[in-house]
């Protein structure tokens, strides 16, 4: 079963709105990380914004933040103001904790979204 | 600094050759990994160093032959690949295996071609 879901291949915005990108995560552990990079067609994988599994409060940095519902296993992206410069993949991944370890020192991605901004 | 350095950028071999790809971090980070990602799809993880020492080995084929010579250095050797190798060869470091908070830093990646 996948473990991360992203269910928007593609997605088309103009310029300067919002876009929010979905992210779904399937895991029986309590301890997680929850990670979106953001890789632009140069291929480097740039981290982007972390959510722990027992962070409060929502995570934020910049422009970017992540919208968590952790009942509903959802982790999506939210991106303000969106620029040209964001046209990417953008993936979301997850950690598990090491005591489990169930697969916990890689990151498991999800199969990504390709972000496209239209001036 | 948060800066993954891989060389070289671009990689063409044939499936005789040897080649070997390289990975460097300064941030004093002492885990490090390889991940392989083909075209239109996510990385999957092949390999993960801790503290210099092989932590994990994700069932990959001998012809792939990973080296973490020291704490900043991580390489990846190369011998008789197959085309269907062909792909970007991401490699990446974070602090350690054991923070809650442990993201991983990428480098810009290898792109290989097998011919």
């Amino acid at each position: 079963a996948q473990k991360i879901t992203q269910t928007q291949p593609g997605m088309f915005v103009q310029e300067k709105e919002a876009v929010t990108l979905d992210c779904t995560y399937d895991t029986s552990d309590p301890s997680y990380g929850l990670f979106w990079y953001k890789q632009p067609s140069s291929g480097e994988m740039i981290f982007l914004i972390y959510q722990g599994s027992y962070d409060q409060q929502n995570a934020t940095e910049g422009r970017y933040s992540l919208n968590f519902q952790k009942a509903r296993k959802s982790a999506n992206l939210v991106i303000s103001a969106s620029q040209l410069g964001d046209s990417a993949m953008y993936f979301c991944a997850m950690r598990e904790a090491v005591i489990s370890g169930g697969g916990a020192d890689g990151l498991t991605f999800g199969k990504g979204t390709h972000l496209i901004i239209q001036p | 600094d948060t800066e993954v350095t891989q060389t070289p950028k671009h990689l063409v071999m044939g499936m005789t050759n040897k080649k070997s790809l390289k990975c460097e971090q300064h941030m004093g980070h002492r885990a490090m990994y390889w991940y392989k990602q083909k075209a239109k799809k996510p990385p999957e993880l092949m390999f993960v160093y801790s503290y210099e020492k092989l932590s994990i080995n994700e069932s990959v084929p001998s012809r792939f032959s990973p080296e973490c010579p020291n704490s900043s250095l991580l390489n990846l050797h190369l011998h008789a690949l197959q085309p269907e190798d062909s792909a970007l060869y991401l490699c990446a470091s974070s602090q350690d295996l054991w923070r809650a908070k442990n993201i991983q830093y990428f480098g810009a990646g290898t792109r290989l071609s097998v011919l």
